[in-house]
């Protein structure tokens, strides 16, 4: 069974730029996380989505939101990139909500 | 609210010298416990879990946890550490209606 796989890999990008990654999770799996990661935050939960809903939100500002499509893909767009917004961005899929959770390999985002 | 406190964010060893990594939760509710570790530019692998059961789990690689209820307490152990098992370490805690949270997480060394 293919693993959760995220594109793009890696992302350069400018200051009030805007960005889409990508998240495509285990198939048969309906529920999506999103997580960023800093060397001075650590992981840190962004939003999860399970059957096209989102159940649960942190505590990023409005510019972070996400999607997440009938069969289980997940987006999440930031807005407006600033230099802060630089870091790993994981994604993870489980089976069910609040369930162990499988992750992709993360998109790192560079913003200059 | 859930919590996770790591309690070393850096563990050296030497080679197969025995390790513990230590990991204390808060939760008023019963809990999901979770052990990740993660290589460079790589995401989060699970290594074992406990839901419910035997206090004692076993993972992959040789590790194995205990769930100490009383202490609120999910502690990482292996006997014996390789070079290989030089990574970053994540303890997580999640419940039902609850998005996962994660600790700051514990660089293991291991030294020849």
């Amino acid at each position: 069974k293919a693993g959760v796989t995220q594109t793009p890999r890696y992302l350069i990008k400018t200051r009030g730029q805007q960005v889409t990654l990508s998240c495509s999770p285990i198939s048969g799996h309906r529920s999506v996380s999103w997580y960023q990661q800093t060397p001075g935050q650590g992981l840190q939960f962004l939003f999860e989505y399970f059957s096209e809903t989102q159940r649960n939100k942190g505590n990023f500002p409005g510019r972070f939101s996400g999607r997440q499509f009938s069969n289980s893909r997940s987006e999440m767009n930031v807005s407006t990139l600033e230099l802060g917004d630089s870091a790993l961005y994981l994604c993870a899929s489980s089976l069910r909500a609040y369930n162990e959770q499988f992750f992709g390999p993360g998109t790192r985002l560079t913003v200059l | 609210a859930q919590s996770v406190t790591q309690l070393d964010s850096q563990v050296p060893v030497f080679e197969e010298a025995p390790v513990e990594l230590r990991c204390n939760y808060s939760s008023s509710v019963s809990v999901y416990l979770f052990w990740y570790v993660q290589y460079p530019n790589q995401g989060l692998q699970l290594l074992l879990k406990y839901l419910s059961g035997s206090t004692l789990v076993k993972g992959i690689n040789g590790f194995e946890a205990e769930f100490n209820k009383s202490q609120t307490s999910f502690h990482l152990r292996k006997p014996s550490v390789h070079i290989s098992d030089t990574a970053e370490y994540f303890c997580a805690v999640t419940s039902n209606n609850n998005d996962m949270r994660f600790g700051a997480g514990t660089r293991l060394t291991v030294k020849p």
